[in-house]
C-alpha cells in the first residue's frame, strides 16, 4: 500500500535558521505530493503542493521539489520566523484507484526568538 | 466565508452515549472525509465519500456511521462511545476525488469520552 514517511519530531530551531523537514514516500505510479500546515488549536491548511515529478511546490518561502528518483518531497525554508512554528504533514494523493490520501504523521516545529 | 464548519467544538460524552459531529462545507465539493487525529499517531481517515448518496470506509471505521444525502452536509456518528474514541476529529473536503486536488479541512471537534 502506499506510505509516507516523514522526520520525527520535534524540531527546534532559533528564528533566521535554515529548515529542511524530510519527507519520503512509497506508491504506484505517479501520486501528488502535499505539505500541509496545522497551527495551535486550527484544522490543516494546505501550503504547497507538486503534481509530477521535477515540479516545485511553493509557498510563504516554503519550497519542496517532487523527486522521483528519490521518492521524497523534503520541505525547505531558508529563514524561519517565531510564527513558523507548527506541525507540518506531508502527504501524497495516488493518481488512480481510491484516490484516497495518505498522511504523514507529523513533524512538530518549534521556533525560537 | 467560504469553508467548513463543524459542531460542536468541543464536547465531554460519557460512555455509552450516541453523538453525531456535524460537518456543513459550501464549496459544493463533491468529495468528503472524516479523520481522527492522536498524538503519535498523525491523521487517520474514518469514513469518506466520493460524491453524495456514497460513502466507504477508512483506515479506522469501526464504532463510526456517516451518511452524504447532499452535497453540503457529511455528519459522523457514534452510535455508542467509548473512551478510546476520545480525540480530535477534522472533517475534509475537495472538489473531486482527482489525485491532483488538494483537501480543505475545518476546524475540528475535541471530543472527550468519560
Amino acid at each position: 500500500g502506499n506510505s509516507v514517511t516523514q522526520m520525527e519530531g520535534p524540531v527546534t530551531l532559533s528564528e533566521e535558521a535554515f529548515l529542511t523537514i524530510n519527507c519520503t514516500y512509497t506508491a504506484t505510479g505517479y501520486p501528488s505530493l502535499f505539505w500541509y500546515v496545522q497551527y495551535p488549536g486550527e484544522g490543516l491548511q494546505l501550503l504547497l503542493k507538486a503534481t509530477k515529478a521535477d515540479d516545485k511546490g511553493s509557498n510563504k518561502g516554503f519550497e519542496a521539489t517532487y523527486r522521483k528518483e528519490t521518492t521524497s518531497f523534503h520541505l525547505e525554508k531558508g529563514s524561519v520566523q517565531v510564527s513558523d512554528s507548527a506541525v507540518y504533514f506531508c502527504a501524497l494523493r495516488p493518481s488512480g484507484g481510491s484516490y484516497i490520501p495518505t498522511f504523514g504523521r507529523g513533524t512538530s516545529l518549534i521556533v525560537h526568538p | 466565508i467560504a469553508g467548513i464548519t463543524q459542531a460542536p467544538t468541543s464536547q465531554i460524552l460519557a460512555a455509552g452515549r450516541r453523538m453525531t459531529l456535524r460537518c456543513t462545507q459550501d464549496m459544493r465539493h463533491n468529495a468528503m472525509y472524516w479523520y481522527r487525529q492522536d498524538l503519535g499517531l498523525g491523521l487517520r481517515l474514518i469514513h469518506y465519500s466520493n460524491t453524495a448518496g456514497t460513502t466507504g470506509k477508512g483506515e479506522v471505521p469501526d464504532g463510526y456511521s456517516v451518511s452524504r444525502a447532499n452535497t453540503d452536509d457529511f455528519p459522523l456518528t457514534l452510535a455508542s462511545a467509548v473512551p478510546s474514541q476520545t480525540s480530535v476529529y477534522f472533517c475534509a473536503s475537495s472538489p473531486g476525488i482527482s489525485g491532483t486536488y488538494e483537501q480543505y479541512f475545518g476546524p475540528g471537534t475535541r471530543l472527550t469520552v468519560t
